[in-house]
This record gives C-alpha cells, structure tokens and sequence, in this order.
C-alpha cells in the first residue's frame, strides 16, 4: 500500500510568486492535513480537509489556502510568498475525522523563498 | 492553550544503550499521544500510538508510556543502535480541536 505522497520534493521560489504543493494521501484515507516546519517554530498546523470540506484552519495568513478533490488528493496554495514562508510542508492523512485514529505523513516538500 | 515540552533537547549515547525521551503537556484533555521519527530532511514516521485510555504501547525496541493525569509520556529504547539516530517528536491530539500539536523533539545520536 503507497504511503502518503507529496510533490515535489523540491521547490526555489522568488519573493513574490504562487506556489502550489500536492499531497495524495494513503489509498482509503479521506482526512488530509498540512502543517509547516521550521527551525524556530517546529511544526505548525495549516489546515485540515475531509471530504473537500475544510475542517479546521490554525493560525496562518489568508496567502495559506488550501483545497482537497473528490478522490481525497489536496493542495495548499501559498500567494505572494514571503522569505519567511521557507519550510517544509508536510501534510498527513487519516482513514477519517475519528479523532483516535493514526495520522501518517508524507516526505514533505521543502520551499525555498529567495 | 496545549504546551508540548520534550527534554532533552540532545541526546547523544554509545550503542547498546537504554534510553528514556521524555515528553510533556499542561492539557490532560487529550484523545491521543502520538510519537514520530523524523531523519534529517524528511518526513514524519509514526512509532506509536498511544490513546488516552491506555498506558502503553510497545513496537519491537520501542515502548511508550502516558499517564495522562500528570501530562507524561516517555519513550524508551531498548539496545540502541546507530540506526535509531534521528529526531523524535511527540504529539497530542487536543479535544475540540482535533489537531496534533508538537513538542520541539529530542535530536538522538547514536554513535559505535
């Protein structure tokens, strides 16, 4: 069974521009969250999606959205990209909204802003 | 508002050691405590899982506790070898909120 899968892997992008990143979660799983990682704020949670709806949203500027498709697949735009906006992003899924059950992650894409 | 403290923040032992993270949080109105091992550069790999319910799990080396009442978990490894280098991180997963919130990790090293 695949794991959860982000793309790309890689990303270098100016001051200024839109970026998009994917995230298709374990087969069966319909729970897909984002969180930000950076060295002086650790893990950071984004937002969270089940069934194309969102659930929940942490505290992130309006740049941050994000949308999830019928089959589960999301993406997290962030617009008007800052150098502070340099992470990684990772994004997890879960079988559903059970609070109980298990998240797991992806490899994560790694932003850069120059 | 949820705090989740990890101490050390550095660990570095000889292999074959025995080792105890630690992990704490101020809200004991948790669903879950979740650890993960993430390598340099890369995702999250969840160990275990531990509900509110219960007071341990155990995966192979690995054995987590929770006593929720005094917002503890630690991790121990059994045996430690070079492989087990990583950072680890704990989560909880609040009430009401339904999202995992972080401790800032434990960088392991282990060296031959």
């Amino acid at each position: 069974k695949a794991g959860v899968t982000q793309t790309p892997r890689y990303l270098i992008k100016t001051r200024g521009q839109q970026v998009t990143l994917s995230c298709s979660p374990i087969s069966g799983h319909r729970s897909v969250s984002w969180y930000q990682q950076t060295p002086g704020q650790g893990l950071q949670f984004l937002f969270e999606y089940f069934s194309e709806t969102q659930r929940n949203k942490g505290n992130f500027p309006g740049r941050f959205s994000g949308r999830q498709f019928s089959n589960s697949r999301s993406e997290m735009n962030v617009s008007t990209l800052e150098l502070g906006d340099s992470a990684l992003y990772l994004c997890a899924s879960s079988p559903s909204i059970e609070p109980r059950t298990e998240a797991f992650f992806g490899q994560g894409t790694r932003l850069t802003v120059v | 508002k949820q705090e989740v403290t990890q101490i050390p923040a550095a660990l570095s032992v000889p292999e074959g050691e025995n080792l105890v993270l630690n992990c704490s949080f101020t809200d004991s109105a948790i669903y879950n405590l979740q650890w993960f091992r993430q390598d340099p550069g890369k995702g999250l790999t969840s160990l275990l899982l531990i509900q509110s319910s219960q007071r341990e799990q155990t995966s192979g080396r690995l054995n987590a506790s929770l006593d929720k009442s005094s917002g503890r978990s630690t991790l121990y490894i059994a045996a430690s070898q070079p492989g087990d280098s990583a950072t680890y991180l704990c989560a909880v997963k609040n009430f009401n909120t339904d999202k995992l919130i972080f401790g800032t990790g434990t960088r392991l090293q282990v060296f031959p």
